[in-house]
């Protein structure tokens, strides 16, 4: 069964950072893109990064380009956010989801909370 | 602004048959795929339809997806009290080098 756990949520002040982590298991992790999709509350989804198999390429919405920084650890079946710069606007629920770069979301965790506030 | 363009609410009786559609343009829909993802309330999204009009294994038949040009729609048939859920499409942009989603549909089932 194919499972995502993400982590490293919570509150922090403008302009701080925050490192969100995602634990998978249940298939092969090194052989599948992942990605991060965040929902403001009460809005839609939106793509925030992806990243390969091999993690050799990395992909960004323009919203967050030059601030976040995706990045994967197969050997710990591990994907991660590095938020750097954080904005009012980032405040979101993320998800980690198998897939991205050219590949469906066909999996999703539940997500962990991101609130930029002072 | 969504790059992908929904209606914001859909609604249809037990049974019904309701139509969502997604429009986009050449950069996305255009020359990719699209996939539909259905999110019901407090929950994550889940999979819908993939590559325009497959479904995963498990969602039911009365799910169908179709694409023409640079539009997309999903179609529900037979519609049932716990299809009340927010839809989304997306697709790849090559212009913009990501996924893009459509805004979501929210269907109320009367």
């Amino acid at each position: 069964e194919v499972q995502l756990l993400e982590s490293g949520g919570g509150l922090v002040q403008p302009g701080g950072s925050l490192r969100l982590s995602c634990a998978a298991s249940g298939f092969t992790f090194r052989s599948y893109g992942m990605s991060w999709v965040r929902q403001a509350p009460g809005k839609g989804l939106e793509w925030v990064s992806g990243i390969s198999g091999g993690g050799g390429s990395t992909y960004y919405a323009d919203s967050v380009k030059g601030r976040f920084t995706i990045s994967r650890d197969n050997s710990k079946n591990t994907l991660n956010l590095q938020m750097n710069s954080l904005r009012a606007e980032d405040t979101a629920l993320y998800y980690c989801a198998k897939g991205g770069l050219w590949d469906p979301f066909d999996y999703w965790g539940q997500g962990t909370l991101v609130t930029v506030s002072s | 602004q969504s790059v992908l363009t929904q209606p914001p609410s859909a609604s249809g009786t037990p049974g019904q048959r309701v139509t969502i559609s997604c429009s986009g343009s050449s950069s996305n829909i255009g020359s990719n795929t699209v996939n539909w993802y259905q999110q019901l309330p407090g929950t994550a999204p889940k999979l819908l339809i993939y590559s325009n009009n497959q479904r995963p294994s498990g969602v039911p038949d009365r799910f169908s997806g179709s694409k023409s040009g640079t539009s997309a729609s999903l179609a529900i048939r037979g519609l049932q009290s716990e299809d009340e859920a927010d839809y989304y499409c997306a697709a790849w942009d090559d212009s913009l080098n990501g996924w893009v989603f459509g805004g979501g549909t929210k269907l109320t089932v009367l």
